[in-house]
């Protein structure tokens, strides 16, 4: 009954592949993101998708492209792989009207 | 630039001493803030918050304090166990409309038996 899931925990793999990162809430929150910690630890917002909509798109290279299926799921697809992409990427979830941010237990992402 | 700012990057404390992580910000428009404590190969997990109408909020060990004027907050772990030993970071809210928040680097906490 995890609140915030992800898949998978890890993944490995070469530069120029495409991969995708799945996120899955059961709070029933509306909000969702997704964050990267790189290797300085920085923690940095990448997308937020409100009830499926994109409300925040903080910059990033558009080889990621976030998709919202329904409110309860946010997966993220890379393209075109490159070694600057390794981090630890987090899915986090929001409750409306609230500015506490539920966090999954992140994926590893090693491209070789 | 970073907006949110933790300059200590590690801290060490012996068991049941007090723990006090500082942090910085830049933007006088955040009006929320929030610290998250974060075990290896885990997401950070929600600890404790304040909103910028107060200056303390606690619970139970936990207590954040802030200060507007110097635009600087600070959580008070007392007494220290040794299984808050975790990276906290500290996040502010930067507007209403999206409460995206922004994330300080983090500080490791060791709490020593």
């Amino acid at each position: 009954d995890t609140a915030v899931s992800q898949t998978p925990k890890y993944l490995v793999t070469q530069m120029g592949n495409d991969k995708s990162i799945k996120c899955e809430q059961n709070l029933g929150h509306d909000t969702m993101y997704w964050y990267k910690q790189d290797s300085k630890k920085f923690l940095k917002i990448m997308f937020s998708y409100n009830n499926k909509e994109l409300i925040i798109n903080e910059t990033v290279p558009n080889r990621f492209s976030p998709k919202s299926p329904d409110k309860a799921h946010l997966n993220l697809h890379i393209n075109s792989l490159e070694l600057g992409d390794s981090a630890v990427y987090f899915c986090a979830s929001q409750d409306r009207g609230f500015y506490e941010q539920y966090f999954g237990p992140g994926t590893r992402l090693t491209v070789t | 630039d970073q907006q949110v700012k933790q300059n200590s990057p590690s801290l060490s404390v012996q068991e049941g001493r007090i723990s006090i992580l500082n942090c910085d910000y830049t933007n006088s428009m955040f009006d929320y803030f929030l610290w998250y404590k974060k075990y290896p190969a885990e997401g950070p997990t929600f600890l404790i918050s304040i909103s910028s109408i107060k200056d303390k909020n606690e619970d139970g060990r936990f207590t954040v304090f802030l200060n507007k004027s110097a635009k600087h907050l600070s959580l008070h772990i007392v007494p220290s166990q040794p299984g808050d030993s975790a990276v906290y970071f500290c996040a502010a809210s930067d507007d209403g409309a999206t409460n995206k928040l922004i994330f300080g680097t983090g500080t490791l906490l060791a709490v020593q038996p």
